[in-house]
């Protein structure tokens, strides 16, 4: 059974702070690991990730994936009370069924 | 682009009554998917649909929870009768055949 495990559960920080979220996986036949913002309801998509080393990054946010350590980080500079989410990894594995297990989250909070 | 469309926003019910959720996918996503996340927990996968075949429903509670995606579009998602461990947030995905992933706002179910 594909497992997901994140780490911190929660984190509170202080603006400006910069953050790292760990995401551990095990699954077979991994095909790409996901990172979502999920403030309300409605998770939306912030990486993919399929190849290890290679950083992702969107302004103050990015990614990176070790395939051979099974871990992926997620990091956050000069946060923001913006920021204040729930961040969730996910790993789809290689099959026709693209389905997504995720991991719990961590909760992010982002004081001013 | 329209998104991934859910109603209702939220639902109360009393314990062994039924209550179903209704999605409607982005137009030309093949695939459906239903995800339960129960509060403090990652998204859990219940039911996966292939236009209007079922690729995976190993994780749902089938004595009481059933799905169908009538003519490959939209779909519904009922449980009866209900329990108070069903409350939760569902979420409905669509994803094209290449796996971009899109979720809706979620229902938030509260049995009590």
């Amino acid at each position: 059974e594909d497992k997901v495990v994140q780490s911190p559960l929660s984190l509170v920080v202080h603006e400006g702070d910069t953050v790292t979220l760990n995401c551990s996986y095990e699954v077979t036949n991994f095909r790409s690991l996901l990172w979502y913002k999920q403030e309300k309801k409605a998770p939306t998509f912030l990486f993919m990730l399929t190849s290890s080393g290679i950083e992702k990054k969107s302004g103050r946010l990015s990614s990176i994936l070790d395939k051979k350590e099974l871990f992926s980080i997620l990091n956050i500079t000069a946060t923001q009370t913006g920021d204040s989410a729930v961040y969730l990894c996910a790993v789809r594995p290689n099959n026709a069924g693209n389905m997504l297990t995720f991991g719990g989250g961590t909760r992010l909070m982002v004081k001013p | 682009e329209a998104g991934v469309a859910q109603s209702p926003r939220y639902k109360i019910i009393e314990k062994r009554q039924s209550v179903a959720f209704w999605c409607n996918p982005i137009s030309g996503h093949a695939t459906l998917y239903w995800y339960q996340q129960i509060l403090g927990q990652g998204p859990k996968l219940l039911i996966q649909f292939q236009n209007n075949g079922v690729v995976d429903d190993s994780q749902l509670p089938k004595d009481r929870f059933s799905a169908e995606r009538l003519k490959g579009v939209d779909s519904t998602l009922k449980i009866q009768p209900a329990k108070l461990e069903d409350s939760a947030v569902y979420l409905c995905a669509s994803s094209t055949d290449r796996g971009g992933y899109t979720f809706g706002s979620g229902t938030r179910l509260t049995v009590v």
